[in-house]
């Protein structure tokens, strides 16, 4: 029984380029939720999808990402033209319903 | 704006002590979550509680909320060195159930 898988495990970009992080929830999940940890902090909302469809953004910076959901395959996470203080954790939680989000391991991305 | 606060944010302890972890939170909420995160890894969710007086234990660890003071405790009972982790508790956003807050985490070192 699969958890919430999430690729890569470890990213490394330079400013400027593109970061492209994969969700894939728990079978059967249909709820995605990503969040970011910045070091020594507790994570931070930033967007809540269903298939095809964002739910709540609230938390996504204005520029640079964007999140999908798409109606086959996995969720994406895609942060634009990279700086320094994109340099976190992104986690990637999903949900039966709006119930307990099981969180996957982690995509630790790096800017260098 | 939802503020979730745990205390102590560090914690160090000698095997065979207990002591507890507090989270106090500002608004109404539905539902409290205590995750555990060890170094590198992904959150391990521990306990769900749903409404006032709730108690749940697993082992060494037993959970309770108070939603008329907004507050739950995590208790630790006699650590063991197996318990070193970062717990984090994480709130509801009254009216979304979704969207959870998170506190800084408390980083526990238990001692042999």
């Amino acid at each position: 029984n699969a958890g919430v898988m999430q690729n890569p495990r470890h990213l490394v970009r330079r400013r400027g380029q593109e970061a492209r992080l994969r969700c894939s929830p728990m079978k059967g999940h249909s709820h995605v939720y990503w969040y970011r940890q910045l070091p020594e902090e507790g994570l931070k909302f930033m967007v809540y999808l269903q298939k095809e469809n964002i739910i709540d953004e609230s938390g996504m910076p204005k520029e640079r990402f964007s999140a999908e959901f798409p109606k086959e395959g996995p969720s994406i996470l895609r942060i634009q033209q990279v700086v320094r203080g994109d340099s976190a954790a992104y986690f990637c939680a999903s949900s039966l319903d709006e119930g307990t989000q099981y969180f996957g391991p982690g995509t630790r991305l790096t800017v260098l | 704006e939802l503020k979730v606060e745990q205390n102590p944010l560090f914690l160090s302890m000698q095997e065979g002590k207990n002591y507890t972890i507090y989270c106090n939170y500002s608004t109404t909420s539905d539902r409290l979550y205590w995750y555990r995160q060890d170094p590198g890894k992904s959150l391990e969710s521990l306990f769900v509680l749903l409404s006032n007086g709730a108690v749940k234990q697993e082992g060494r660890l037993m959970a309770s909320l108070d939603t008329k003071a907004r507050l739950s405790t995590l208790h630790i009972t006699a650590a063991v060195h197996d318990l070193s982790a970062t717990y984090f508790c994480a709130v509801d956003s009254g009216g979304s159930n979704y969207k959870l807050t998170f506190g800084k985490g408390t980083l526990l070192t238990v001692n042999p």
